[in-house]
């Protein structure tokens, strides 16, 4: 059964600091998302990362995607109040045909 | 439509009644999930379909929970009994299918559905 965990699961950090979110999962995926969710709102897609080394960058957020440690990193840039958000990591199983979610990071981006 | 609908938005019912939930998936889809989030909680995994296949109910808390898809396209999620621990945002993703070939299978989410038992 694929597990996904992220860490931490609550961020509380300054405007302009730097940060990482992590994302690991048990078993072999090479396939990624994350997802960005405001307050009493549904699930954004933020990034797709298809393939061991791949990386993708959207403003202050970068995301990359090691398959062979089974890990994601979603890294901040700067961080600006706007950021303050939950972010979810999923992962799709071994037979390519669901997605499994960590249980999510809240961040919050104090001024 | 554009994206994925759910409706109704926000459901307030009694304890004991059933309660119907429906997801209308972006058009060419062939992959559904539900989903439950509790206040300030992650994501529940509820079932999963995927075309033809038979569904993965493997998330469905109890027997009170069933769901439904119609022709491939519009599902209906129902919880029969509500209990109060009902209470939660019902969320409903779809996909196209999983396929390094045919797509990223990339999930878009729905506004949910707001279930309150009171």
């Amino acid at each position: 059964e694929l597990k996904v965990e992220q860490n931490p699961l609550f961020l509380s950090m300054q405007e302009g600091k730097n940060y990482t979110i992590y994302c690991n999962y048990s078993t072999t995926s090479d396939r990624l998302y994350w997802y960005r969710q405001d307050p009493g709102k549904s699930l954004e897609s933020l990034f797709v990362l298809l393939s061991n080394g791949a990386v993708k960058q959207e403003g202050r957020l970068m995301a990359s995607l090691d398959t062979k440690a089974r890990l994601s990193t979603l890294h901040i840039t700067a961080a600006v109040h706007d950021l303050s958000a939950t972010y979810f990591c999923a992962v799709v199983n071994n037979a390519g045909n669901m997605l499994t979610f960590g249980g999510g990071t809240r961040l919050m981006v104090k001024p | 439509g554009a994206g994925v609908s759910q409706s109704p938005s926000n459901k307030v019912t009694e304890k004991g009644k059933d309660v119907e939930l429906r997801c209308d998936p972006i058009s060419g889809h062939t992959a559904l999930y539900w989903y439950r989030q509790s206040l300030g909680q992650g994501l529940e995994f509820l079932i999963y379909f995927q075309g033809n296949s038979a569904p993965d109910k493997s998330g469905l808390p109890s027997d009170r929970f069933s769901a439904e898809r119609t022709g491939g396209s519009v599902s209906t999620l129902t919880i029969q009994r509500t209990q109060q621990e009902d209470s939660a945002v019902y969320l409903c993703a779809s996909s196209l299918r999983l396929d390094r070939v045919k797509g990223t299978g990339e999930a878009f989410f729905g506004q949910g559905t707001r279930l309150t038992v009171v």
